[in-house]
């Protein structure tokens, strides 16, 4: 089956800094990726749209200069988290889209604990 | 607003009992509708998803969900559950068809020996 992969799985830093996370699809290509946030017992929420090839689209809320969005390939779409800050602190949740199938494929997502 | 809810946060039940997983959308037309599974440490796995046809839809590990119109509804279902059906359940729809999913708040289900 479909793979999408997240790194790292967990990452912790220090106030201020930033930090990037990778979402790849191991085995299929995927011109679209989507970006999510899960807070602690709560439900995911959309934080943008990632197209290769063109700027990302963001939900409305989402800082787009807090959260960069790089998809510089059909198999990698980046989430950059600049100056992170305690409240940047959650889980992060990548799915990308089959290309033929157009089904929508998790990634494991990556727990970010900024400090 | 639209919306999708999911009205029980936490469910219990035994091994081998029935179970159904309740799952409310509000929207104008009907969306593209899905349920997903996530276990501790793992991605999101899709259960079973309805775009149209039957409105009773199957899916992997035994479950199925039911489409009503009606009532707005996408209820999960398993006629006998496992211990290793413990696991958060989410509903989702994608009211535009485009890709970008709606999640409910999650149903985290419990499963006594």
């Amino acid at each position: 089956g479909a793979v999408v992969s997240q790194h790292p799985s967990w990452v912790i830093c220090k106030s201020g800094t930033s930090v990037k996370i990778e979402c790849r699809s191991l085995d299929f290509q995927a011109t679209t990726m989507f970006w999510y946030r899960q807070f602690p017992k709560q439900s995911l929420m959309l934080m943008a749209t990632s197209n290769e090839g063109s700027k990302a689209t963001y939900e409305q809320g989402v800082e787009k200069d807090k959260f960069l969005i790089n998809h510089a390939s059909l198999t990698l779409s980046t989430l950059t988290v600049t100056s992170a800050h305690p409240e940047d602190s959650s889980f992060y949740i990548c799915s990308a889209v089959h290309g033929t199938s157009n089904e929508q494929f998790f990634g494991p997502g990556t727990r970010l604990t900024v400090l | 607003a639209q919306s999708v809810t999911q009205p029980d946060i936490h469910i219990t039940v035994s091994e081998g009992a029935s179970l159904e997983l309740r799952c409310n959308y509000s929207y104008g037309a009907t969306p593209y509708l899905f349920w997903y599974v996530q276990s501790p440490g793992q991605g999101l796995q899709l259960l079973l998803k309805y775009f149209s046809g039957d409105t009773l839809v199957q899916g992997i590990k035994g479950f199925e969900a039911e489409f009503k119109r009606s009532q707005s509804s996408f209820n999960l279902r398993k006629p006998s559950v496992h211990w290793s059906d413990a696991a958060e359940y989410f509903c989702a729809v994608d009211d535009n068809q485009g890709g970008k999913l709606i999640f409910g708040q999650g149903t985290e289900l419990s499963v006594k020996p």
